[in-house]
Parts: structure tokens; C-alpha cells; sequence
């Protein structure tokens, strides 16, 4: 079984300033996670995700993620936040032992605020 | 390239009616997956399908619900006897092969409202 947990249904922060998503998860096997983003009436967009290798992970748009096995999260940071960072965003998992089916999180909207 | 494709982007049915969506997988991708993201919720794993087979349908309702990915054309999520409990948004995503490594590409959805 494989599950996520996005603690904080709302973030605010100020343009300028860093932002954290917070992001836990429970697999059987390796842990492969993904970030992706979704704006009002879109799909998803592909962030970025951790396999293997450094446990800090970059992606688009000045995203990173770290991947802590220990505590078993993969927040979501950027160092300073755009306006244009406002959207829900999705944290996601999937067991490396198996293929295909991936868990989602309930999505934490950000708003960066002028 | 043209990213992965859904048609109707919105669907209107009334309670007993059918519902098809549509998907077009990514260029050279042939795994498709689809997910369904209810109102306040995220997205909830559907069924996963490559060419002509089912691989995984362990989130799909055992009723109403069906999915095929035939050898030419899109693959199609079928809702027969649509109920209001089936208003949400559903997400087709693609992959060019499996493994758990692959990223899954997403498209626009397709909002389906039951009257």
C-alpha cells in the first residue's frame, strides 16, 4: 500500500520571500515521488522528481524538492516566491516495485501575495 | 509535439445517460492511466492501459465504468447510467513506456456534470 499526506490544505506567503509544501509519504518499496502543479481549469504540470541519487532535487520554474528518507517527506521549496506560484499543487508517489499507479495527496493551494 | 489531448474539455449529462471521454496519448507514448479528482480532493487512480490491454484497474468501479485503448484511435473511459456522484473531473495522463520511474505526462481533463 501506498499513501500521501499533505498536511496544509493552505499556504500564504509573501512575494520575496521562501516558500515550503510539505509532502509525507508511506511505500512498501523505494520511494519514487513527484511533484506537479495545477492551475485553475488546467491539468497537471510535471514539476519534478526524485528516483534516486541527491537527495535535493532541482526542477522547473526554480523548484526543488528534498527527498528525506528518515522522516519520509519530499517538501516542495523556492527561495523566493512569484505571484505566478499561486496554484494547487500535488505531491505524489509511487512504489518502485510496481508500475503505473500513482498516489496523490490532497493538494495544498498556494497563495503568494503581492 | 502536442501534449496529451481529452475531448470534451466539458460534458453535460443527465442522470441515466452515457459519458465517453477521449484521450489522446502523447506522440510515441503508450501507456495510458487515467485519474478521477472529485470536487475539494485530489486526484484518485482510475486504471492503467497500454495498447489493446488492461493492466491495472484496481481503482475503477466495479460497475457503469469501463476503459479500452484500442490499437488505432484514443482510448476511452466509458460511464454508463451516469449517477450525480459522478461529477468530477477526469485526468488522462500518458507515458512513453512503464516502470516506475516514468513520469506521467497530464491533459486539460474533461469536467463532466451530472444534471
Amino acid at each position: 500500500a501506498q499513501s500521501v499526506a499533505q498536511p496544509e490544505d493552505q499556504v500564504n506567503v509573501a512575494e520575496g520571500n521562501p516558500l515550503t509544501v510539505k509532502c509525507t509519504y508511506s511505500v512498501s518499496g523505494n520511494p519514487y515521488l513527484f511533484w506537479y502543479v495545477q492551475y485553475p481549469n488546467r491539468g497537471l504540470q510535471f514539476l519534478l522528481k526524485y528516483i534516486t541519487g541527491d537527495n535535493l532535487v532541482k526542477g522547473s520554474y526554480g523548484f526543488e524538492a528534498e527527498f528525506n528518507k528518515s522522516q519520509t517527506s519530499f517538501h516542495l521549496k523556492k527561495p523566493s516566491a512569484l505571484v505566478s506560484d499561486s496554484a494547487l499543487y500535488f505531491c505524489a508517489v509511487r512504489d518502485g516495485g510496481h508500475a503505473g499507479k500513482s498516489t496523490f495527496g490532497d493538494g495544498t493551494t498556494l497563495t503568494v501575495k503581492p | 509535439n502536442a501534449g496529451v489531448m481529452q475531448n470534451p474539455r466539458h460534458l453535460v449529462r443527465r442522470r441515466g445517460q452515457e459519458a465517453r471521454l477521449r484521450c489522446s496519448p502523447m506522440k510515441g507514448h503508450s501507456h495510458v492511466y487515467w485519474y478521477r479528482q472529485l470536487p475539494e480532493e485530489g486526484l484518485k487512480f482510475m486504471v492503467y492501459l497500454q495498447k489493446e490491454n488492461i493492466i491495472d484497474e484496481s481503482g475503477m468501479p466495479k460497475e457503469r465504468f469501463s476503459a479500452e485503448f484500442p490499437k488505432e484511435g484514443p482510448s476511452i473511459l466509458r460511464i454508463q447510467q451516469v449517477v450525480r456522484g459522478d461529477s468530477a473531473a477526469y485526468f488522462c495522463a500518458s507515458s512513453p513506456q512503464t516502470g516506475p520511474r516514468e513520469t506521467q505526462y497530464f491533459g486539460p481533463g474533461t469536467r463532466l456534470l451530472v444534471l
